[in-house]
Order: C-alpha cells, then structure tokens, then sequence
C-alpha cells in the first residue's frame, strides 16, 4: 500500500525566505510523486513530478523537489517566497506499474507568507 | 480552450435527497477520477474510471454513485445514504501521469 505524509499542517515564512515543505512517502514499488497547488476555492494545479528521470524536479514558479529513496522523502523547496505563494499544498503519490495511477494524497499544508 | 469543467460551483441540498454533480472534460483522456476533500483531510478517492462503460470504486464510495456513458463525462451523484455529505468535490482525468483537476464543486447540505 502506498501513503503519504505531509509534516506540518501550517507554515509561516517571510517574504524572501526560503521556503520548505516536507514530504515522505511509502510505496512497494517505485512510485510516481507529484506536489499540486491550490488556492480557495480552486482545483489543484500541478507544479512538479517525479517519474523516476532526475532525481532533482524543478517545477512552475521557481519551485523545485529532490527526491530521496534512501529517506523516502520528496520535500518542496523555493529559494525565496512571494506574497502569490501562500497557499495549500498537497504530495501525492501514485503507482505508476499498475497502470490505474491511483494517486494518494497527503493531507496538505497551507503556507502562509508574511510581509 | 481545453480543460475539466464541474458544475455548479456551489450546490445546496436538502437531507434525504439526491443530488448530481457533473463533470465534463475536452481533453480526450481516457481516466477520470472523483474526489472529496475535507479540511485537515486531504483529498479521498471516491470512484474513479479508466475507460467508458467501466468504473471502480475508491476509498469511500459508500453513498456515492457514478456513469461513464460518453468519454468526456463523468457524473457524481451523492445518495441519501452519504452520511456527511458536505464537502468540496473535485473531479479530474489523467493523461500518462498526469492529472488534471477541475475548480471543484462546493456541496453543502442545509
């Protein structure tokens, strides 16, 4: 079975730091790992996904992810943040080999950027 | 333009009764997929479609139903028997592995 967790349910930074969202994942087999955006009200957007080419995913809007097998993780980083950024963002994982990409979801973490 | 198109954007419905949300998408993709999302919950799968005329359920079907007649639809009616109806519904399809979310139905039972 696969699951995802997602650390923090809320995440404040400044305008301009660095931003960090943590992921870890657990699959059986090599998983698909996406991270979507979404604003209130709206549907999910997606800004980046692994599917086992590089290891490092650069995505939309200056963000990028790394995955790590070794700690089973897929944490969402941008070097500085904007005021647009603040919003929720969900991990999702999905079994690729199966063919029917059941994608799970983490439960999210709202990101809140401060002036 | 091409996309995921839900409708409405909000819905009210009374206890007891049925209600059908719709999801409609010109994107040629073969799979599409219904999900709930609570706050703190994340998004559940509900059903989820891989060709016409064929359906799985997800997580949390009960008091759910879906169709697939054409291609580019895929309805959602939430039974009487859904015990907490009011959430935010998200319909999506999927190209390779890709998915690609409509802006989401709000239901709330009043």
């Amino acid at each position: 079975a696969q699951s995802v967790t997602q650390l923090g349910s809320h995440v404040s930074v400044s305008e301009g730091a660095l931003v960090l969202l943590r992921c870890n994942y657990s699959s059986s087999v090599p998983p698909y790992l996406f991270w979507y955006v979404q604003y209130p009200n709206q549907g999910l957007q997606l800004l980046l996904k692994y599917t086992s080419a590089a290891t490092l995913v650069k995505g939309i809007n200056g963000f990028e992810a790394e995955f790590k097998k070794s700690e089973t993780s897929f944490h969402l980083t941008k070097p500085s943040a904007h005021m647009s950024d603040a919003a929720e963002y969900f991990c999702a994982v999905s079994d690729g080999t199966s063919g029917t990409y059941k994608y799970i979801f983490g439960t999210g973490t709202r990101l809140k950027v401060l002036a | 333009d091409g996309g995921i198109t839900q409708s409405p954007k909000y819905l009210f419905r009374k206890e007891g009764q049925n209600v059908t949300l719709s999801c409609e998408q010109n994107l040629n993709h073969d799979a599409m997929y219904w999900y709930r999302q609570d706050p703190g919950q994340g998004l559940r799968l509900i059903y989820y479609s891989q060709i016409v005329n064929d359906f799985q359920k997800g997580d949390i079907a009960e008091g759910y139903s879906v169709s697939r007649e054409k291609k580019e639809s895929f309805p959602l009616t939430v039974t009487s028997a859904q015990k907490n109806p009011t959430a935010f519904y998200l319909c999506a399809s999927r190209q390779g592995s890709e998915a690609f979310f409509g802006q989401g139905t709000r239901l709330t039972v009043v």
